[in-house]
């Protein structure tokens, strides 16, 4: 079974341009969970998609949005860049059947560094 | 509110000794889920082992255990015979099981885990 797949690798953006991640899950997965991770804040939790519908939001400005297609793929986007969004973006996603079920690990991509200059 | 604390930034141990690595928890919710996830230096989140708040037995996996103790909110990873691939970063994560509220999965900040030859 294919892994969590994230594209692209590397991104390298300049301060005021818009930039979008995408995130393919394991098949039959239907929770997407998107993180932001830096050395100074750690793993930050910005939102999690279940069937197309954003269920959780982590506390990001609205410069961060993020949508899951029918297929579940995810698709994560930020406006307006600044210096301090340069960051590894990792994408989760579990196998779950719903809320509160807590017992459903996330399994992650190998991420997104992006660099904002 | 849920939280996470590990308290070891960094460890040093030597190759083929037992490590532990220790994580703290705060949560008012009977169920919930704990995690441990173990990140190389290039990136992915590896996840390695799980422990539910209504599990009798410590979980294990292989070289990894969990070190469950429920009253003292305490779930330190134990990595028996070490090896010169364990070195990395490793992550302890737990989940809640509120159907009706906020579930996302958090994490603490992580211990740097070195092995020496």
């Amino acid at each position: 079974k294919a892994g969590v797949t994230q594209t692209p690798r590397y991104l390298i953006k300049t301060r005021g341009q818009q930039v979008t991640l995408s995130c393919s899950p394991i098949s039959g997965h239907r929770s997407v969970s998107w993180y932001q991770q830096t050395p100074g804040q750690g793993l930050q939790f910005l939102f999690e998609y279940f069937s197309e519908t954003q269920r959780n939001k982590g506390n990001f400005p609205g410069r961060f949005s993020g949508r899951q297609f029918s297929n579940s793929r995810s698709e994560m986007n930020v406006s307006t860049l600044e210096l301090g969004d340069s960051a590894l973006y990792l994408c989760a996603s579990s196998p779950e059947g719903g809320r509160g079920d807590y017992n459903s690990p996330l399994h992650f991509g190998n991420g997104t560094r992006l660099t904002v200059t | 509110a849920q939280k996470i604390t590990q308290t070891q930034p960094g460890m040093f141990v030597q190759e083929k000794e037992a490590v532990t690595l220790d994580c703290t928890y705060d949560t008012s919710d009977p169920s919930y889920g704990l995690f441990w996830y173990k990140q190389p230096s290039s990136g992915e989140m590896i996840f390695l082992i799980y422990q539910g708040s209504y599990d009798q037995q410590n979980a294990t996996e292989g070289r990894y255990s969990l070190n469950f103790q429920k009253a003292r909110k305490s779930a330190n990873l134990v990595i028996s015979a070490s090896q010169l691939g364990d070195s990395a970063m490793y992550f302890c994560a737990m989940r809640e099981g509120r159907k009706n509220r906020d579930d996302k999965i958090i994490f603490g900040k992580g211990t740097r885990l070195h092995i020496l030859p």
